[in-house]
């Protein structure tokens, strides 16, 4: 049964750089999109992006200029940076399999961007 | 605001039929998937490909589209049902994808 699992620092100072991990357990990260998605306290999702398993990668335009999406075939995983974080970056960061129809969900990661 | 307009809330009495509603021009021509999500949870896959149900949701879960509007109906709502939805799709370039805003549902 494949399971993902976010990891990475809950507090982020302002203007520095959020990164996170996604860790695919249970299966291999070969042959599916891996999505980002956060959601700020209390509001909606938001699509943030996906990285394919040969690299290759589709942002929301909203922050095409700050956050890069890679894979980590060494960790079986993938990660997510995000630069010039501010206080609007707090959220709930989830990793997910697919590109459109997510199917499987990280548990997600609380991330919140306070000095 | 999203391309993808959805009800902030609707509620169905008990064992009712309800029906969701996600609008947008990108509807018309890529499909919509459709997502519940539970406080403190992560969402979880109801409906892909518009109409399709990953195994294990129950066949109440249906999905439906007509002109620029996606649906997802829930027959014979049951309390357990009571959740955030949310639909997803591509966005009006057709090269990247959106939620809607989410749909709080109520079960009376």
């Amino acid at each position: 049964q494949v399971q993902l699992q976010e990891s990475g620092p809950g507090l982020v100072t302002p203007s520095e750089t959020l990164s996170l991990t996604c860790s695919v357990t249970g299966g291999s990260i070969n042959s599916y999109y891996w999505s980002w998605i956060r959601q700020p306290p209390g509001k909606g999702l938001e699509w943030m992006g996906f990285v394919y398993y040969t690299g290759s990668t589709n942002y929301i335009p909203s922050l095409q200029s700050r956050v890069s999406m890679s894979v980590d075939r060494s960790k079986n995983g993938v990660s997510l940076k995000l630069t010039s974080v501010t206080a609007a970056d707090t959220a709930i960061y989830y990793c997910a399999r697919g590109s459109q129809d997510f199917d499987i969900w990280g548990q997600g990661i609380l991330v919140t961007v306070s000095s | 605001s999203s391309e993808l307009t959805q009800d902030a809330a609707v509620s169905v009495a008990l064992g009712q039929t309800v029906r969701i509603t996600c609008q947008g021009d990108s509807l018309i021509n890529y499909y919509a998937s459709w997502y519940q999500q539970k406080p403190g949870l992560a969402p979880i896959l109801v409906i892909s490909h518009q109409h399709r149900r990953p195994s294990g949701i129950p066949d109440r879960f249906s999905g439906s589209r007509s002109g620029n509007t996606a649906s997802l109906t829930i027959t014979g709502t049951q309390a357990e049902d009571a959740a955030d939805y949310y639909c997803h799709s591509r966005d009006s370039s057709g090269q990247h994808w959106v939620f809607g805003g989410g749909t709080k549902l109520t079960v009376l």
